[in-house]
């Protein structure tokens, strides 16, 4: 089955510096891969996804990169602010077959200091 | 839209013991997934279901179990608690398929003593 492979498990960064966190993925039929944030005691949320049909990805500050010939993929964030501490997680998915679950990465743990 | 409900969000059992969760997805969400969160292994998919039927299932043993009533919420059971059974249960509500945003739930944290 899937298995995804995340580093670095924790990131400290100073404010306005660039964090970049990489995922990698086994099962080649992968197709969607979205990253997930979850501050402390609350639910994981979805900040970008990306299908295998893109490269690339912005969404202000945040951006993702896939390769899938190379089977992974990057979170990308600029300026980072202490509001961007948090668990990141990535995960991959197929669409088509079985369907609907999410298999996850270990997180990382991002602290950005003031 | 409301979000994502889960209940009851907090639960202390002990070894032995059966245990039901609930889910109610967005509205007109067809699919939950229920998933296992904790420090050791993180984020692990139990199983998914759509249309009152399981449609995909992860490695965990048959003491977890789960169904889907015909107005899309979700139970999850898990039977003969352990210890390791402490975690953070968390369901994710999909409109359709795995190509739709997962919304996640505020989750159940259960302890098991």
């Amino acid at each position: 089955g899937e298995n995804v492979e995340q580093h670095p498990s924790t990131l400290s960064v100073q404010e306005g510096d660039s964090a970049v966190i990489k995922c990698t993925y086994s099962d080649s039929a992968s197709n969607y891969f979205p990253w997930y944030k979850q501050e402390l005691g609350k639910r994981p949320q979805l900040i970008i996804d990306i299908r295998s049909n893109v490269g690339e990805k912005k969404d202000q500050r945040i951006a993702v990169t896939l390769n899938k010939t190379a089977k992974h993929f990057s979170l990308h964030i600029t300026e980072t602010q202490p509001e961007d501490s948090a668990v990141y997680f990535c995960a991959a998915s197929k669409v088509g077959g079985s369907q609907g679950n999410l298999i996850f990465g270990k997180g990382t743990k991002l602290s950005v200091k003031p | 839209k409301a979000g994502v409900t889960q209940t009851p969000r907090y639960l202390i059992k002990t070894r032995g013991q059966q245990v039901t969760l609930s889910c109610s997805p967005i509205s007109g969400h067809r699919s939950v997934s229920w998933y296992q969160q904790t420090p050791g292994q993180g984020l692990q998919f139990l199983f998914e279901y759509f249309s009152e039927t399981q449609r995909n299932k992860g490695n965990f043993p048959g003491r977890f179990s789960g169904r889907q009533f015909s107005n899309s919420r979700s139970e999850m059971n898990v039977s003969t608690l352990e210890l390791g059974d402490s975690a953070l249960y968390l369901c994710a509500s999909v409109k359709q398929t795995s190509t739709d945003t997962q919304y996640f739930g505020p989750g159940t944290r259960l302890t098991v003593l």
